[in-house]
């Protein structure tokens, strides 16, 4: 079946470094969204791409649509005790979303 | 408020006895869904409705069962629970375009004995 494979599983970094978590799809998306879910919360959506090869831009995080449609990443520069948390990609396709497993960030003051 | 209200936050219980995790949005949504959440396994969806009336499975529906009587209300139903159902489980919504975010609840966090 359609899966959405996402990486790293877990991070742990410096605050001050930088971030990334990578979503790959079998199969083209007709969309990508992400959620941040904090430790013993929920996932709560951050941003949507739709267009081939998109980016876009939220203060230090960055995320981007792949050309194909079928793979896209979330960055964040320089990062904060604030960004601790699970990041998700989903990925819409006909009509309902695959979410990835998640990347656990955590940060060390 | 916009929100998603699931009930109860914390469940424990025993094998076998049934119980049902209620779910409410006020947005008049379309779309609701069910997700179970297990470390490592991210999130994996139950079931999901389209709208009221209209029920599907997801990728792991075995040992629920859900209803969409209303378009606000979206229970799940654990018939006979087993302990392979301990889990954290979210209930979502959406506008029922698939391109919407979803909206999730606090969560409901089973155990079972």
């Amino acid at each position: 079946g359609q899966q959405v494979m996402q990486i790293p599983q877990y991070q742990h970094v410096q605050e001050g470094e930088d971030f990334t978590t990578y979503c790959n799809s079998s199969t083209t998306l007709s969309n990508i969204q992400w959620y941040k879910q904090r430790p013993g919360g929920h996932p709560v959506f951050l941003i949507q791409l739709v267009k081939s090869g998109e980016v876009k831009k939220q203060k230090r995080l960055t995320f981007q649509f792949g050309e194909a449609k079928k793979n896209s990443s979330l960055h964040i520069t320089a990062t904060q005790t604030t960004d601790v948390g699970t990041y998700f990609c989903a990925g819409g396709s006909q009509g309902n979303l695959i979410f990835g497993k998640g990347t656990k960030l955590s940060v060390k003051p | 408020e916009a929100q998603v209200t699931q009930n109860p936050r914390y469940l424990i219980t025993v094998t076998g006895k049934k119980l049902t995790v209620t779910c409410s949005q006020n947005m008049n949504h379309e779309y609701m869904s069910w997700y179970r959440q297990d470390p490592g396994l991210g999130l994996r969806q139950i079931y999901y409705s389209m709208n009221v009336e209209v029920t599907d499975k997801g990728d792991v529906p075995e040992g629920y069962k859900v209803s969409r009587k209303e378009k606000r209300n979206f229970p799940l139903i654990l018939e006979s629970p087993s302990p392979n159902q301990t889990s954290l489980y979210f209930c979502a919504s959406r506008v029922g375009a698939g391109n919407s975010p979803l909206h999730f609840g606090n969560g409901t966090r089973l155990t079972v004995t």
